[in-house]
């Protein structure tokens, strides 16, 4: 159980670019979940996949984020033309499918966004 | 919708004294609960879940948390806290739906000598 790993660990970026961000699960785990936390404040969810399907986004994610797990196992998210307001720390989870477990989320190292 | 409040921003307690995180959730069956640690500028850990069966959980690093139902509480403790404790606590809920978390916003802990 080598834990869930993100990269890159920070990311600055200017306002209007791309940038994408990779999370590496627990590999035996088919769940995967990206959150966004800000300063100050618990994170919030943003959208989870089991295996290679999203089944649930939240209304945070706009029309410029998207994510993909596209072989069920490692997820990218994406941040089309970058805005200030998008600089946060983003997280990564993963867990056990099916019932009680899939709450008991593990979490990465996560990937700090700054936004200039 | 499910809600955490984490009444304390702040919290300052001394090396080898005794510490409580309070808790308060929002949820109208029995909950899923869990206690998150957060250093600076790392990742979550988990501390500590509660699913249901006995109300008193232990988890790791010496704490512990308590569930009671008729105070929708979830409250951390510790007997002895160590400087190394220092850090952001963060109480969650699982949601009805959708398999996510919902947290608080978090209990800042500093440990004085």
């Amino acid at each position: 159980d080598t834990g869930v790993s993100q990269d890159p660990r920070h990311k600055i970026t200017k306002r209007g670019q791309n940038v994408t961000f990779r999370c590496d699960p627990i590999s035996e785990h088919n769940r995967l979940y990206w959150y966004r936390q800000t300063l100050g404040q618990g994170p919030e969810f943003l959208t989870y996949f089991q295996n290679e399907a999203q089944l649930e986004k939240s209304r945070l994610l706009s029309d410029r984020f998207s994510a993909e797990r596209p072989k069920g196992s490692f997820s990218t998210l994406e941040i089309q033309r970058t805005e200030q307001g998008d600089s946060a720390m983003y997280l990564c989870a993963s867990s056990r499918g099916g019932g009680r477990h899939s709450y008991e989320q593990y979490f990465g190292p996560g990937t700090r966004l700054t936004v200039t | 919708a499910q809600s955490v409040t984490q009444p304390d921003i702040h919290i300052t307690v001394s090396e080898g004294a005794s510490l409580e995180l309070r808790c308060n959730y929002s949820y109208g069956a029995t909950p899923y609960l869990f206690w998150y640690v957060q250093s600076p500028g790392q990742g979550l850990q988990l501390l500590l879940k509660y699913f249901s069966g006995d109300t008193l959980v232990q988890g790791i690093k010496g704490f512990e948390a308590e569930f009671k139902r008729s105070q929708s509480s979830f409250n951390l403790r510790k007997p002895s806290v160590h400087w190394s404790d220092a850090a952001e606590y963060f109480c969650a809920v699982g949601a009805y739906r959708g398999n996510k978390l919902v947290f608080g916003a978090g209990t800042i802990l500093r440990v004085k000598s």
